[in-house]
């Protein structure tokens, strides 16, 4: 049980386009969903949090234009990466705090965007 | 400021035993997780300590001592699937989580 389905799994675009990331709890509700990237060899770098039915809360450095969350329903939420360039090429990876298992949280299995 | 450290490479062999130690210093604290994080893969859960003390789960422990500020993960009998990195994260006050860079994990036979 658990479980966050995130797609694509891989992408690669052109620069200056968009590229729409889909991350959805299968079975339960995820109320809060929080966005994560990561380079190679590095942690991963909180670059959002998305509350269903309200605006998302974004970290310090992160461009909102850029960087678009919608979190439509419980169990849906997108980032869009707006106007792509090739330094916003990254593991992008969403996570949703599990209830009732000990406050873990689960991750989605990464969306590796490469922006040529 | 918030700050995670653990060592960012650790070498071992297959059968053994190896800990990987983290320290925090975070705005509140809500607990401490540990995650297995395959390469080119999303983190996978592996346990959360919230009082001070030893965890078990099989092969993997987890102990905290929040008054060190400390905590490490022990794996036991290496297996050569063991070999990735192991994320710590420490939850603050907001209920944020803190993540530490990663330790590489490599197992040899």
């Amino acid at each position: 049980g658990a479980v966050v389905s995130q797609h694509p799994s891989w992408v690669i675009c052109k620069s200056g386009t968009s590229v729409k990331i889909e991350c959805r709890s299968l079975d339960f509700q995820a109320t809060t969903m929080f966005w994560y990237r990561q380079f190679p060899k590095q942690s991963l770098m909180l670059m959002a949090t998305s509350n269903e039915g309200s605006k998302a809360t974004y970290e310090q450095g992160v461009e909102k234009d850029k960087f678009l969350i919608n979190h439509a329903s419980l169990t849906l939420s997108t980032l869009t990466v707006t106007s792509a360039h090739p330094e916003d090429s990254s593991f992008y990876i969403c996570s949703a705090r599990v209830p009732g298992l000990d406050l873990g949280y689960t991750f989605g299995s990464g969306t590796r965007l490469t922006v040529v | 400021g918030q700050n995670i450290d653990q060592p960012t490479e650790m070498t071992a062999t297959e059968g053994a035993i190896v800990q990987i130690n983290c320290t925090y210093q975070t705005s509140g604290f809500n607990g401490l997780f540990w995650y297995q994080q395959h390469a080119g893969e999303a983190p996978t859960f592996l346990s959360y300590n919230v009082l001070d003390g030893l965890e078990e789960k099989g092969r993997f422990s987890s102990f905290l001592s929040r008054s060190k500020g400390y905590s490490y993960l022990l794996l036991k009998e290496l297996q050569m699937k063991d070999s990735a990195s192991y994320l710590c994260a420490a939850m603050d006050s907001n209920y944020q989580l803190i993540w530490g860079a990663g330790t590489k994990l490599i197992i040899k036979p």
